[in-house]
């Protein structure tokens, strides 16, 4: 598959549970980022890795955990999530940060119980 | 802050109609801004983008205009379709390389 991938495509959780969401790349990036996107912040950026580094961390809560083994794949691990967590998860990968097009994955739709 | 404004938050024109998205941004040293088009269910794409070094930017019916001193660049779309029907999101790369989007706008093209 080319291009930015996403799975799960939806995904429906109890405030209690542990999951994660897993995004992969097969474009050759060296940066990729978690996008929470929602009706009150459109596209509210979360976390940037950069050469498998974290470079940003938007005053994320801690119930959301990122993990970047390499450059190609990245997770947010998720638990103990709040209902206003609900939204779409967007993962996306450019070649250097701040400079070049951004190409998003299809996103994950959350919902929290 | 690290901030960047756009208006108007919905646009509504008539078929064939031009329609303009206008942003502004905070950092003086930005010199990237896209635009993207996010179709509803699907995920947001570059149409556009700019660098600092020229002022406007062409793309058959889609054209972005950048304002250094003033801060703001626009995007044109000219004829529209009702296939531009979206939302539009700007960007710029705001201090250390941070590309910060506006808060989007929503483009209803009425045929």
């Amino acid at each position: 598959e080319t291009g930015v991938t996403q799975t799960p495509r939806h995904l429906v959780m109890g405030m209690t549970n542990k999951k994660s969401l897993k995004c992969e790349q097969h474009l050759g990036h060296n940066a990729m980022y978690w996008y929470k996107q929602s009706a009150k912040k459109p596209l509210e950026l979360m976390f940037v890795y950069n050469f498998k580094e974290q470079t940003e961390n938007n005053s994320v809560p801690s119930r959301f955990s990122p993990e970047c083994p390499n450059s190609s794949h990245l997770f947010l691990h998720l638990h103990t999530l709040q209902p206003e967590d609900s939204a779409l998860y967007l993962c996306a990968s450019s070649q250097e940060t701040g400079r070049n097009e951004q190409f998003f994955g299809p996103g994950t739709r959350l919902t929290v119980l | 802050g690290e901030n960047v404004e756009q208006h108007p938050s919905t646009l509504s024109v008539q078929e064939g109609d031009s329609a303009v998205i206008k942003c502004t941004y905070s950092d003086s040293a930005s010199n990237y801004f896209p635009w993207y088009k996010q179709e509803l269910g699907k995920r947001p794409q570059l149409i556009i983008d700019i660098r600092s070094n020229v002022g406007e930017k062409k793309d058959q019916r889609i054209a972005v205009t950048l304002n250094k001193t003033a801060k703001h660049f626009s995007l044109h779309i000219t004829e529209t379709q009702p296939e531009d029907s979206a939302v539009y999101f700007c960007a710029a790369n705001l201090y250390g390389n941070k590309l910060v989007f506006g808060a989007g706008t929503i483009l209803r093209v009425k045929s």
